[in-house]
């Protein structure tokens, strides 16, 4: 079985400024991860994810995370911060192969202000 | 292509009524879940079809729900009788390879 850890429930941060949301998993077994963002009244989204390979993974919109096997962490970063991440954000877990479901985080909401 | 398509978006019911939540995958996504997600808490999976048949319905409270994914495309959930700890918002996704799932925009449920 795998459990998620979000630390941390509101992130306020000022835009253009740099944010870390953090992840902790846990886990009997090898895992993918990923990072969902879920905007107001919209479904999630998926942002990156980790599967194999190199242990930093960038989106196409500037967030990167870097999987960490020795932490058991998979935080979330930014550089620059705009108005429009404003949303929630879900780290999850699976186990591989195709039958594996999802284990979710309780989320973190990051909210930015001018 | 299309999205995961959800419907009703938003349903209102009293306790002890049912209710039933329909979804259409992505085409060609042979894996389907249903997810529960309360609010100020993540989705926790309820059901994970692939095709047609059940993978996983560990956590599905199968005295008053159930779900049904006829000739392995789209899908409903049904709730018979509501309790007021339902109200959540009940979240479809689809997957091609179980690795990366595609959501849908999620039935919200108030139950009064």
């Amino acid at each position: 079985a795998q459990s998620v850890t979000q630390l941390d429930s509101q992130v306020p941060v000022f835009e253009e400024a740099p944010v870390e949301l953090r992840c902790n998993y846990s886990s009997s077994v090898s895992v993918y991860l990923f990072w969902y963002v879920q905007y107001p009244n919209q479904g999630l989204q998926l942002l990156l994810k980790y599967l194999s390979g190199s242990t930093l993974v960038e989106s196409i919109n500037g967030f990167e995370a870097e999987f960490n096997k020795s932490q058991t962490s998979f935080h979330l970063r930014k550089p620059s911060v705009h108005i429009s991440d404003t949303a929630e954000y879900f780290c999850a877990v699976s186990g591989y192969g195709t039958a594996s479901k999802l284990t979710f985080g309780t989320g973190t909401r990051l909210q930015v202000t001018l | 292509e299309a999205g995961v398509a959800q419907s009703p978006r938003y349903k209102i019911i009293e306790k002890r009524q049912s209710v039933a939540f329909w979804c259409n995958p992505i085409s060609g996504h042979a894996t389907l879940y249903w997810y529960q997600q309360i609010l100020g808490q993540g989705p926790k999976l309820l059901i994970q079809f692939q095709n047609n048949g059940v993978v996983d319905d560990s956590q599905l409270p199968k005295d008053r729900f159930s779900a049904e994914r006829l000739k392995g495309v789209d899908s409903t959930l049904k709730i018979q009788p509501a309790k007021l700890e339902d109200s959540a918002v009940y979240l479809c996704a689809s997957s091609r390879d179980s690795y990366e799932q595609y959501f849908g925009p999620g039935t919200r449920l108030t139950v009064t």
